[in-house]
């Protein structure tokens, strides 16, 4: 199993600044990193796939980067809608695909 | 656009089943792969397993002894059933599916339903 290990476990940053989130696979993955975004009581939503591609109505703020074993997640000038935890997921092993334990974003 | 909503039991006995429905709406059943994915509390997200619409399935190995996912496609929803559940199994159940991936990655996410397994 690929155990997915993000960085750091909490992050505070103000808004209108930049966050940078980083995800580390125990193998390499190739590009096969998808990021969430999860807010209590909703459903969580899907970011990023293929490391870098931004899913349907993502604002362009959020970018992925990396390959292999080291993936980062940035959000430029952060909305107050942004703070949220921050999943990565690989899918490159099968099965499971595994999930990050979480970046908590939040306001400073 | 699809849509999923969970539902079932949200207290289970120890050593009995745990049994939720994902009923799809806004899209046909008959497409796509359909997922269980849990969060225990203070823990990340596991991924129970997948089902396609035709019936084949993979599942956790780390659940695959106790696991059960079936789909119904004349009422268009998939359903999670759990045997032997522990406090461990005390979770938020989340269904999803991968519209756009199949079941690589989700890109739509129900709510999530909380099950508490106690006596």
């Amino acid at each position: 199993e690929v155990v997915m290990t993000q960085s750091p476990a909490t992050l505070s940053v103000s808004p209108g600044e930049r966050a940078t989130l980083s995800c580390r696979a125990s193998q390499s993955i190739s590009l096969n990193l998808a990021w969430y975004q999860h807010k209590p009581g909703q459903a969580p939503r899907l970011l990023i796939w293929g490391a870098s591609t931004r899913a349907t109505g993502i604002p362009a703020r959020f970018s992925g980067s990396g390959s292999g074993t080291e993936f980062t997640l940035t959000i430029t000038s952060l909305q107050s809608e942004d703070f949220a935890i921050y999943y990565c997921q690989q899918y490159n092993d099968w099965f499971p695909y595994t999930f990050g334990q979480g970046t908590k974003l939040e306001i400073k | 656009q699809v849509q999923l909503q969970e539902s079932g039991p949200g207290l289970v006995k120890p050593s009995e089943t745990l049994s939720l429905i994902c009923s799809v709406s806004g899209g046909s059943i008959n497409k796509y792969y359909w997922s269980w994915i849990r969060q225990s509390p203070g823990k990340g997200l596991e991924w129970i397993g997948y089902i396609y619409y035709s019936g084949s399935t993979n599942y956790n190995p780390s659940l695959k002894s106790r696991v059960f996912i079936s789909v119904d496609t004349s009422r268009n929803f998939f359903s999670l059933n759990l045997n032997s559940v522990t406090a461990a199994d005390t979770a938020l159940y989340y269904c999803a599916t991968g519209v756009g991936s199949g079941y690589y990655y989700m890109d739509v996410w129900g709510k999530g339903t909380t099950v508490t397994v106690s006596s």
